[in-house]
């Protein structure tokens, strides 16, 4: 069974940072793309970031360049999101989620992030 | 990218049949075969329902399929039933992946 859990979420003030982790179970993890996708309170879901197998490509969504970093490390099963600078805007559920079928075909429960003063 | 098109809101009575509909441009719906759907109860990850346009994955009733004309996805559910009471969720893959804004599905 494919299981993906967040964690590192919580409070932080504006320009903080924060280190959200994923730990993946159930499946071969080093074969899969994997990305981060948050919903705010109330609102849609919006694609952040994602990285390829090997972690050789990263990619971004524009409100969070240069401000976030995506990394991986396929012997620990684990998807991080290094996220720097943050702004009242970037409160969201974050969700770890697996690529496949062209698609995100498995989620996490998703973790809070919370910036506020 | 803009995010995709979808109605705030779609209902239906036990047993109907509702569709969703997902505009977008030539650039992601109508460019490429990779509309996705998917279901998000209240306080619950998303659940991927359909894939490529029209395929479920497997445990996916057969009530729920896509469709796709041009710029325009589309998701019916058939055989409406109380769990299905969701928000609906399309996405594109183009240069990035693209959400829908969301419908709130309410089985009357």
């Amino acid at each position: 069974e494919v299981q993906l859990v967040e964690s590192g979420g919580g409070l932080v003030q504006p320009g903080g940072s924060l280190r959200l982790s994923c730990a993946a179970s159930g499946f071969t993890f080093s074969s899969y793309w994997m990305s981060w996708v948050r919903q705010a309170p109330g609102k849609g879901l919006e694609w952040v970031a994602n990285i390829k197998q090997d972690g050789s490509e990263k990619y971004y969504v524009d409100s969070v360049k240069g401000r976030f970093t995506i990394s991986r490390d396929n012997a620990k099963n684990s998807l991080y999101l290094q996220m720097n600078s943050l702004r009242a805007e970037d409160t969201a559920v974050y969700y770890c989620a697996r690529e496949g079928m062209a698609t995100i075909d498995y989620w996490g429960q998703g973790t809070l992030v919370t910036v506020s003063s | 990218q803009s995010a995709l098109t979808q109605p705030p809101s779609a209902s239906g009575s036990p047993g109907q049949s509702v569709t969703i509909s997902c505009t977008g441009t030539s650039s992601d719906v109508g460019g490429y075969n990779y509309v996705s759907w998917y279901q998000q109860h209240p306080g619950k990850a998303p659940k991927l329902m359909i894939y490529e346009v029209s395929k479920r994955p497997s445990g996916v009733p057969d009530r729920f399929s896509g469709s796709k004309s041009g710029n325009t996805a589309s998701l019916t559910v058939s055989g409406l039933q109380a769990e299905d009471e969701a928000d609906y969720y399309c996405s594109s893959y183009a240069a990035s992946l693209i959400f829908g804004g969301g419908t709130k599905l309410t089985v009357l």
